[in-house]
């Protein structure tokens, strides 16, 4: 069974300032996808960026980017630039890509994030 | 972006009734969605895999004739809590994914606003 793993269970980042949160994850399959998630006080889910095992390069959505290493199975996310709106818990998640693999999200325990004015 | 809708937001009951949670696909056909629950400040915990036409698929541990699934159209799927018990008091999450063909981004996962239950 996949796990996924975040190691912080709180990070603290200044206004305009850049954070990275991490993420592990264990699995034996070869094709898979990444997500982080952002969870605001609404508890409505929100993608925040996603990441195909496939691709080598890592992907970047505006001011959250990500470094993906597939051999050591970590997945981090860095955010540039933070804004008071990006105050929320995220979570990591993982989800099998080929046709027999779980096919719902497993996510780790999740980052509460504050952002300091 | 895809709309899931789920409801209500926040529903209240007494120990012993049951409650039923609609989660809705509003511009996609959904095969498959997906039942949540989270704790407060914990993650999500899959419950069950709701299937079109087809009985559920529930994790380990979750008791499929308490948290009973209906997924009856390619549009929706409810989860009924039944004998509801305070312990059962929890926020709850239903995903959905946009089929393969359907669109481009089917490898992300929708979600509901979420409904949080209290039992009393």
């Amino acid at each position: 069974a996949q796990t996924v793993t975040q190691s912080q269970p709180e990070m603290s980042v200044q206004e305009a300032e850049t954070v990275t949160l991490s993420c592990t994850y264990d699995t034996s399959e070869s094709d898979y996808y990444l997500f982080w998630y952002k969870q605001p006080p609404s508890r409505q889910m929100i993608l925040v960026i996603r990441q195909e095992a496939y691709k080598q390069q890592n992907a970047t959505e505006n001011r959250f980017s990500v470094n993906f290493q597939k051999a050591a199975k970590s997945f981090s996310l860095k955010i540039s630039d933070s804004q008071l709106g990006d105050a929320a818990m995220y979570f990591c998640a993982y989800r099998s890509a080929g046709k027999t693999g779980r096919r719902a999200l497993t996510f780790g325990s999740g980052t509460r994030l504050q952002v300091q004015p | 972006g895809a709309v899931v809708s789920q409801h209500p937001s926040w529903v209240i009951c007494k120990s012993g009734t049951s409650v039923k949670i609609e989660c809705r696909s509003l511009d996609f056909q959904a095969t498959t969605m997906f039942w949540y629950r989270q704790f407060p400040k914990q993650s999500l915990m899959l419950m069950a895999t709701s299937n079109e036409g087809s009985k559920a698929t529930y994790e380990q541990g979750v008791e499929k004739d308490k948290f009973l699934i209906n997924h009856a159209s390619l549009t929706l799927s409810t989860l009924t809590v039944t004998s509801a018990h305070p312990e059962d008091s929890s926020f709850y999450i239903c995903s959905a994914r946009i089929p393969w063909g359907q669109g481009i981004r089917n490898t992300e996962a929708f979600f509901g606003q979420g409904t949080r239950l209290t039992v009393v």
